[in-house]
Order: C-alpha cells, then sequence, then structure tokens
C-alpha cells in the first residue's frame, strides 16, 4: 500500500494567518491526492480533489498544489471555522490510504 | 440533496456480527460507486471497502478480508456491511461515502456515521 506521510501533526494558528500543511507519498501518485477537513463528531468534508481542483461550495482561500509525492494543502487567510482536522488521501491505487492527519488549533 | 444516513452500529461481542446499512438519497445510487471507510476513536481514517456501482466488483482491504462482505441492493438505494468474527480493532464509527465522478476512490459525500463498539 502507499504509505501517505502528513505533516505536522497539529499546529497553533491565529485566525487570518497562513497555513499551510504537506503530505508525501511513499510512490508517485500523479495528481491523485485529495484534502477533506473533518470537525470533531462530524464526517470527513471533501476539500479539493486532484491535488488542486476545489470541490463546489468551497471557499476559496482553500488552495491545493503539488503532483507525484509531494503535496501541499494551503489555507490563505484562517477563519474561526476552519479550525479542525485535515486529512490528505491518495487515490492512486487500491488500497485509498490517508495521510494521519493535522490537527488545527487555536493559537 | 445528497444524503448518506448509516444505520445499525451497536455493542457487540468479540467474534459476534453486525450489519451495516447506508441508505441513500438526493442522487441516482445506482450509478455510482460506494465505499465504507472507518475510525476509530481519536485516531484516523481508515479504508474498509468499496462496491461498483452495479455490485459486480468488490474490494476489502486487508485487515477485514474474508470478515466483511460488501453489498448493495440498487432498488432500495441503500449500501450494507456485514461484519463477522468481529475483533476489538474493528471498533470504530463507519461512514459510507460516495465516489466523485471521473475519480472513483476518493469521495465527495459521506454520511453521518454509526459506531460499532466491540467488547465483551
Amino acid at each position: 500500500a502507499i504509505r501517505i506521510t502528513q505533516s505536522p501533526s497539529s499546529l497553533s494558528a491565529s485566525t487570518g494567518d497562513r497555513v499551510t500543511i504537506t503530505c508525501r507519498a511513499s510512490q508517485g501518485i500523479s495528481s491523485y491526492l485529495a484534502w477533506y477537513q473533518q470537525k470533531p463528531g462530524k464526517a470527513p468534508k471533501l476539500l479539493i480533489y486532484a491535488a488542486s481542483t476545489l470541490q463546489s461550495g468551497v471557499p476559496s482561500r482553500f488552495s491545493g498544489s503539488g503532483s507525484g509525492t509531494d503535496f501541499t494543502l494551503t489555507i490563505s487567510c484562517l477563519q474561526s471555522e476552519d479550525f479542525a482536522t485535515y486529512y490528505c488521501q491518495q487515490y492512486y491505487s487500491y488500497p485509498p490510504t490517508f495521510g494521519g492527519g493535522t490537527k488545527v488549533e487555536i493559537k | 440533496e445528497v444524503q448518506l444516513v448509516e444505520s445499525g452500529g451497536g455493542l457487540v461481542q468479540p467474534g459476534g456480527s453486525l450489519r451495516l446499512s447506508c441508505a441513500a438519497s438526493g442522487f441516482t445510487f445506482s450509478s455510482y460507486a460506494m465505499h465504507w471507510v472507518r475510525q476509530a476513536p481519536g485516531k484516523g481514517l481508515e479504508y474498509v471497502s468499496a462496491i461498483s456501482s452495479n455490485g459486480g466488483s468488490t474490494y476489502y482491504a486487508n485487515s477485514v478480508k474474508g470478515r466483511f462482505t460488501i453489498s448493495r441492493d440498487n432498488s432500495k438505494n441503500t449500501l450494507y456491511l456485514q461484519m463477522g468474527s468481529l475483533r476489538a480493532e474493528d471498533m470504530a464509527v463507519y461512514y459510507c461515502a460516495r465516489s466523485i465522478v471521473g475519480a472513483t476512490m476518493a469521495f465527495d459525500y459521506w454520511g453521518q456515521g454509526t459506531l460499532v463498539t466491540v467488547s465483551s
């Protein structure tokens, strides 16, 4: 299975900050990467797929980049509703695998 | 509005069985591959199983292969997960999820989840 290493595992930030989360795949996955946001007690929500395609309804402050093995999720101006845990997921091959998650907390 | 509603979770003893259901509405269920993803308490997301739109193809993670069976009834717009020989490590919230069109193994809609507790 393809391993996904996500970093950092947690970060503290303030409203208005620019936040970057990275994922590295153990082998090339082209652009077959998605990002999800999960709030406590809730299901994950799709933010980005195909590495950089914003899901309908997701605010434009979220963006994704990368291809091959290295990927980035950027939140350009952190809002209060963005405090959550973020997961990346590769869907290049079975089984789909997830990064370990990044918890974004209020500083 | 797309909705996925899981049910069937609960407390089960080690070695026991349980069947989860996921009722779908708001889209043409028979056109989409569907999946189960689980999350152990306080842990990350783990992929469990997939089924093609017509039910003809299935996939299982190694951790559940031979113990879980995924199925669907397109006439009832319902996805199932039959779980057997349950172990403590199967305890988790189980989510059903819909494939993104053109990206079979990425998920654009998720249910709210149903909790499976494995304990004696």
